[in-house]
Formats: C-alpha cells, sequence, structure tokens
C-alpha cells in the first residue's frame, strides 16, 4: 500500500488567487496522477506523469499547471483561482504494480 | 462509447442481501480489473483486483470477469449499511494506464 500526503485537505480561497495543492508519496513511484472530482460525479483525469520532468494534460481540459521535479511529488498549480475550480482534487500514484493509489484529497472553494 | 461504463444507480438492496454491480469495458486487451469503493467526501479506496486469468473471492466480495461479454461483476454478499458507498469499476487499458467509470451507488437498507 502506498503512502500518499496531500496538502492542505481544505482549502477557502478568494478568486485571483495564486494556489499550489501539494501532492507526495513515499514509496518511489514513477506515475502520479491529478483527478477532479466534483461531489457525486465521475472523477476526471486532469494531469498525469510518468516520470521526473514528464508530464501530460489528461482527458479534461483544466487551467492548472503541474511540475514534477522530484519522483515523489507532484504539485499542482492555478494561478488565478475561479469559483468554477471548486471541487475535490484527488492525486493518486502507482509504482511497477498495477493499482493506483489515492491520497486523501483537497477540497477547494473559490470565493 | 465511453472506455468503462457503470449504471449509476442508486442500487438499493436490503441489509443482508447480495449486492450485485457491474461494469462493461470496451478495450479488448485489458488485462487487469479494479474495483474501488468511495465513501462520500472521501477518496477511492482499492476493494480487490482481478486479472484475466480468473475470478477472486476475498471475504463478503467477489469479483468476476466475463471476457467474451467484456463485462466485470462484484459481488457483496450479506450486505451491510457500512456498504453504502459509490463503488468504481476501473480497467488498464493496453497503453498500462487506467480508465475509470463513473461508478455506481449503493444503498443499503438497514
Amino acid at each position: 500500500e502506498a503512502d500518499i500526503y496531500q496538502t492542505p485537505r481544505y482549502l477557502v480561497i478568494g478568486t485571483g488567487k495564486k494556489i499550489t495543492l501539494e501532492c507526495s508519496q513515499t514509496m518511489g513511484h514513477d506515475k502520479m496522477y491529478w483527478y477532479q472530482q466534483d461531489p457525486g460525479m465521475e472523477l476526471h483525469l486532469i494531469h498525469y506523469s510518468y516520470g521526473v520532468n514528464s508530464t501530460e494534460k489528461g482527458d479534461l481540459s483544466s487551467e492548472s499547471t503541474v511540475s514534477r521535479i522530484r519522483t515523489e511529488h507532484f504539485p499542482l498549480t492555478l494561478e488565478s483561482a475561479r469559483p468554477s475550480h471548486t471541487s475535490q482534487y484527488l492525486c493518486a500514484s502507482k509504482g511497477s504494480g498495477e493499482t493506483q493509489y489515492f491520497g486523501p484529497g483537497t477540497r477547494l472553494l473559490v470565493l | 462509447q465511453k472506455e468503462v461504463e457503470q449504471n449509476s444507480g442508486p442500487l438499493s438492496v436490503p441489509e443482508g442481501a447480495i449486492a450485485s454491480l457491474n461494469c462493461t469495458y470496451s478495450d479488448r486487451g485489458s488485462q487487469s480489473f479494479f474495483w474501488y469503493r468511495q465513501y462520500s467526501g472521501k477518496s477511492p479506496e482499492l476493494i480487490m483486483f482481478i486479472y484475466s486469468n480468473g475470478d477472486k473471492e476475498d471475504g463478503r466480495f467477489t469479483a468476476q470477469l466475463n471476457k467474451a461479454s467484456q463485462y466485470v461483476s462484484l459481488l457483496i454478499r450479506d450486505s451491510q449499511p457500512s456498504d453504502s458507498a459509490t463503488y468504481l469499476c476501473a480497467v488498464n487499458i493496453v497503453s498500462n494506464d487506467m480508465r475509470f467509470g463513473a461508478g455506481t451507488r449503493l444503498t443499503v437498507k438497514p
């Protein structure tokens, strides 16, 4: 089982602010993912990475950006938060096995 | 056509009954299949996974695969109110990445 951490767990912020959601895993997994999920709705893949210096956009268009400078760290940044960004953001990782493991999520509310 | 499809439910069963959840997938090359449980407001947690070579039983949970028809099922025996959650089906696609279904909401009534 992977140890994967997300901070903050909850964030309330005003429109126009820049925010970074942190995701870290301690299992040395190469693959990491960001999903966006509204309450009661399906997961949408917004970014993924297959290793250091590798990032790709997912299936859902997003105004966020990601970076992967270290294997264990995969932060997601919103340059200018808007109310439409209000959602839950889930980070996941996968190692040499086939299972994705999820972090606890960050619930974002943009006023 | 979505790569992984599930009936969104809600599926309601009485306590002690068998809950049957299904999903279909489109990639014939898929070799591994996963069921995640997600409680409201929480992140998905893996319940079990199976490979294309057979079914699997783990306690009250059984995952079954029908490759010819391209569907995967999850049976929950002796359903408990604590099983009430959304169940996500996920499939590894040929590129070795994972696709999730939209989930089926299960309610177990005492």
